[in-house]
């Protein structure tokens, strides 16, 4: 099946303690980026990245970090994670310009 | 630079009224349109989209034309279900890898 998957699914952690989401997608897709999504804001591009060690910062990149070095896989690290990085986080890929974006079922993240 | 605005939720509706969403938008070339819909604990999913002007997408009973005069996208259903409960999200994309730029999202509750 096809799909993008997430991990973990929820996360409680505690400021400054560096966590790794992982994502993952089996569909050979070129372009995979990182969103979260807050009450009112919508969804918010973190980075994004057109291929193999190619990364670009979205909107909101400050504090987070990714990286591509494979084709499959897009971690989003937080080195040193914040109250304001609580959020629900979504990795989303694709494959040819244009084609719809598959996203993945979404890590909700809370800092303390 | 490019954005969408669509209208501000919640929006309540008894099953089998008829639904507009709107969705209006702003980009420098000709973009692709998208209406994705996000179910409760789920991730986005795309439910149709349109490539060119005076394209109609539709998918599950949602329609949606791509009107260039008036910059628009308006999601429409004509008899909508419990089911259709979630968040729809318009979104637009150009040609050359550009990111996917998201509305804000309006939240539809449809109640029995």
């Amino acid at each position: 099946e096809a799909q993008v998957t997430q991990n973990p699914r929820y996360l409680i952690t505690v400021t400054g303690k560096k966590l790794t989401v992982t994502c993952s997608q089996n569909m050979n897709h070129e372009y995979m980026s990182w969103y979260r999504q807050d009450p009112g804001l919508g969804l918010r591009q973190i980075y994004y990245s057109m291929n193999v060690e190619v990364t670009d910062k979205g909107d909101v990149p400050e504090g987070y970090k990714v990286s591509r070095k494979e084709k499959r896989n897009f971690p989003l690290i937080l080195e040193s994670p914040s109250p304001n990085q609580t959020s629900l986080y979504f990795c989303a890929s694709r494959g040819q310009d244009l084609s719809p974006l598959h996203f993945g079922n979404g890590t909700r993240l809370t800092v303390t | 630079g490019n954005s969408v605005t669509q209208m501000e939720g919640p929006v309540t509706l008894s099953e089998e009224a008829f639904l507009t969403i709107n969705c209006t938008y702003t980009a420098t070339g000709y973009p692709s349109l998208f209406w994705y819909v996000q179910y409760p604990g789920e991730g986005l999913q795309l439910l149709l989209k349109a490539t060119k002007a005076d394209d109609k997408g539709s998918n599950k009973g949602f329609e949606a034309t791509y009107r260039k005069e008036t910059t628009s996208f308006h999601l429409e259903k004509g008899s909508v279900q419990v089911s259709d409960s979630a968040v729809y999200f318009c979104a637009l994309s150009e040609a050359g890898n550009t990111p996917l730029v998201f509305g804000k999202g309006t939240r539809l509750s449809v109640i029995a």
